[in-house]
């Protein structure tokens, strides 16, 4: 059963657009959330993350939101730029003591056109 | 230099054989994960490590084991390697205080295909 879910499996923006990617959940024990993006031939890099107790994080042309209500945490980035075009997971922690893990979704491919 | 580095990054290994993937990082970090990547299936835990002397299951760790040598390296090998393990396989760390353990740094990845 998927606890992270990213429904889209890819999306496609324009340059100089708002590019949203989306990311539901379904534990409500998860309190941290994060962003990794990656590139073809290379490992996931850590984007942005979000602790619970927030409802918006915000870095340069990044910003996550976080609807603890609906389970539901989006990525935005503004503007979109080409080498914004990558896969972008969504994760989460669970408040599990010392013994905390990642649970992943499955990736949205987003490509941004010139 | 990198901080996590991952050999070999390409291997190609027929049924039955015994692989092993190594994994080495210059973080400092105690926690080392290695994940395994498949089409549609995202990032999967096969194993993961806290310190020197432990080493923990994760979701998928069956048909596979882990060594942890040191602090800065983590091994995975398939003992008798199978098709159905044709995958990218990324190994990553995480530093163990409460505001590093969830942020981890992937290695560049291992593409492994058994025929």
């Amino acid at each position: 059963d998927q606890q992270v879910k990213q429904n889209s499996p890819s999306l496609s923006v324009q340059e100089g657009r708002i590019s949203i990617l989306n990311c539901d959940y379904t534990n409500s024990m998860f309190d941290y959330f994060l962003w990794y993006k990656k590139y073809p031939a290379e490992g996931p890099t850590f984007l942005i993350s979000i602790s619970s107790i927030k409802d918006k994080n915000e870095d340069g042309r990044f910003t996550v939101f976080l609807n603890k209500s609906a389970k539901h945490l989006s990525l935005h980035i503004v503007p979109s730029q080409p080498g914004d075009s990558a896969v972008y997971f969504c994760a989460a922690s669970n408040n599990a003591g010392n013994n905390r893990k990642l649970i992943w979704g499955l990736g949205t491919s987003l490509g941004v056109n010139p | 230099d990198a901080d996590v580095t991952q050999t070999p990054r390409n291997r190609i290994t027929k049924t039955g054989k015994r692989i092993m993937l190594e994994c080495s990082q210059t973080k400092g970090h105690d926690r080392m994960y290695w994940y395994r990547q498949d089409p549609g299936l995202g990032l999967r835990l096969i194993y993961y490590s806290f310190d020197v002397k432990d080493i923990n299951k994760g979701e998928i760790s069956d048909g596979y084991s882990v060594s942890r040598q040191a602090q800065a390296k983590f091994s995975l090998s398939l003992e008798s390697a199978i098709p159905n393990q044709t995958a990218l396989y990324f190994c990553a760390t995480s530093g163990h205080r409460v505001w590093e353990t969830d942020t981890q740094y992937f290695g560049p990845g291992t593409r492994l295909t058994v025929l």
